[in-house]
């Protein structure tokens, strides 16, 4: 089945700096790629997805970038605000299997 | 709120006992999920269903059982063959099921279990 790896697991930045968390997958038929964040006491909450077809997307200050052919994607988080401050999990599925494998998590601290 | 519901938010159970937690949608999704959130260890997959009165282990499966009766309802009873139940529990769900998994997955607000 498929494996999802996550690194860090902690990430500590001052505020405007970029964050980037970073994700491997094993199933190289995997073709959709999302993003999730959880605050504090709350429940995940897509920010971004990507599917295999494109090697990135932007949305205002997050993006995602993929590579197929290593297996990985990456989050990109710029101008870092407090209130990004969360933990942040990838997940990757293929086709229409339908099942959601996460990450373990990537606890993103924004300091003032 | 979102349109997933999970009861209780709360749990508490004693040792050797089963207990069911209630995962409700009314998004007219096709496929949910269960997963159990522990500390460092992400969101861990028990069981998935892609369509009503069918459902497949996750990576976690054992001292788990769970039904789909309904499109609407997915419970999760956390049996006494579960060796370490207290955990965090989410459920989710997704349109497209079988026909596509590239959606986003909504996610209810979770239920605490604790054994006591």
């Amino acid at each position: 089945g498929e494996n999802v790896e996550q690194h860090p697991s902690t990430l500590s930045v001052q505020e405007g700096d970029s964050a980037v968390i970073k994700c491997t997958y094993s199933d190289s038929a995997s073709n959709y790629f999302p993003w999730y964040k959880q605050e504090l006491g709350k429940r995940p909450q897509l920010i971004i997805d990507i599917r295999s077809n494109v090697g990135e997307k932007k949305d205002q200050r997050i993006a995602v970038t993929l590579n197929k052919t290593a297996k990985h994607f990456s989050l990109h988080i710029t101008e870092t605000q407090p209130e990004d401050s969360a933990v942040y999990f990838c997940a990757a599925s293929r086709g229409t299997a339908s099942k959601l494998t996460f990450g373990t998590g990537t606890r993103l601290q924004v300091t003032l | 709120d979102g349109g997933i519901t999970q009861s209780p938010k709360y749990l508490f159970r004693k040792e050797g006992q089963n207990v069911t937690l209630s995962c409700e949608q009314n998004l007219n999704h096709d496929a949910m999920y269960w997963y159990r959130q522990d500390p460092g260890q992400g969101l861990r997959l028990i069981y998935y269903s892609q369509i009503v009165n069918d459902f497949q282990k996750g990576d976690i499966a054992e001292g788990y059982s769970v039904s789909r009766e309904k499109k609407e309802s997915f419970p999760l009873t956390v049996t006494s063959a579960q060796k370490n139940p207290t955990a965090f529990y989410l459920c989710a769900s997704k349109p497209g099921g079988l026909r596509d998994s590239h959606t986003e997955a909504f996610f209810g607000q979770g239920t605490r279990l604790t054994v006591v």
